[in-house]
């Protein structure tokens, strides 16, 4: 069975201090995406990873992307209140790549609280 | 340019009953995704269409069946409502290795 998980599931942090999102999978995948959700809202998107090592930035998230150990990091750097939201990682597994997209798989989520 | 926009946005139904979502995906995308959201959880794949037909499903009952139209959009039928489908229906399109997610639409089943 196809997993991606996600940890921790529940994050409180003051603001100012950085953290890491951790996010497993365990199929073949050189493909992953971070979205964020805002209570009530759609998936908005953060970040496309799209081969091993890639790293990419932007303002106080950066995430990279291990494919070798099947992991991806979302780091937040000095955190605001404004970050607070849901952070999702998803795998595309690469058994789509005959032709499918927006076949995702997952991860329950890290619901990210921010406090002053 | 529109993104890809779903429509109702919010709607209550009744056990047992069916209901039909509509998705338009973003201009120049041929392939609609649906995915289920159940609060506090992931979205699911449902299920992904790709000229007019179903390519690939994910673990849904047959209660679940879509349709895609000549002008790329689509619909999501649900069958016999039951309340565990109350749910944030997330419909996505996809150019390249850029998925986009519309707004959602809200399913409360009572």
């Amino acid at each position: 069975e196809l997993k991606v998980e996600q940890n921790p599931l529940f994050l409180s942090m003051q603001e100012g201090k950085n953290y890491t999102i951790y996010c497993n999978y365990s199929t073949t995948s050189d493909r992953l995406y971070w979205y964020r959700q805002d209570p009530g809202k759609s998936l908005e998107s953060l970040f496309v990873l799209l081969s091993n090592g890639a790293v990419k930035q932007e303002g106080r998230l950066m995430a990279s992307l291990d494919t070798k150990a099947r992991l991806s990091t979302l780091h937040i750097t000095a955190a605001v209140h404004d970050l607070s939201a849901t952070y999702f990682c998803a795998v595309f597994p690469q058994m789509n790549y005959g032709g499918s997209q927006g076949n995702l798989i997952f991860g329950k989520g890290t619901k990210l609280s921010v406090k002053p | 340019d529109a993104g890809v926009t779903q429509s109702p946005t919010h709607l209550i139904k009744t056990r047992g009953q069916q209901v039909t979502l509509r998705c338009s995906p973003k201009s120049g995308h041929d392939t609609v995704s649906w995915y289920q959201q159940a609060l506090g959880q992931g979205p699911q794949f449902i299920f992904q269409y790709y000229e007019e037909e179903e390519r690939q499903r994910g673990n849904f009952p047959d209660r679940f069946s879509g349709h895609q139209f000549p002008n790329y959009s689509s619909e999501l039928n649900v069958n016999a409502l039951l309340l565990g489908d109350s749910a944030l229906y997330l419909c996505a399109s996809s150019s390249r290795r850029t998925i986009y997610f519309g707004e959602g639409s809200w399913l409360t089943v009572v």
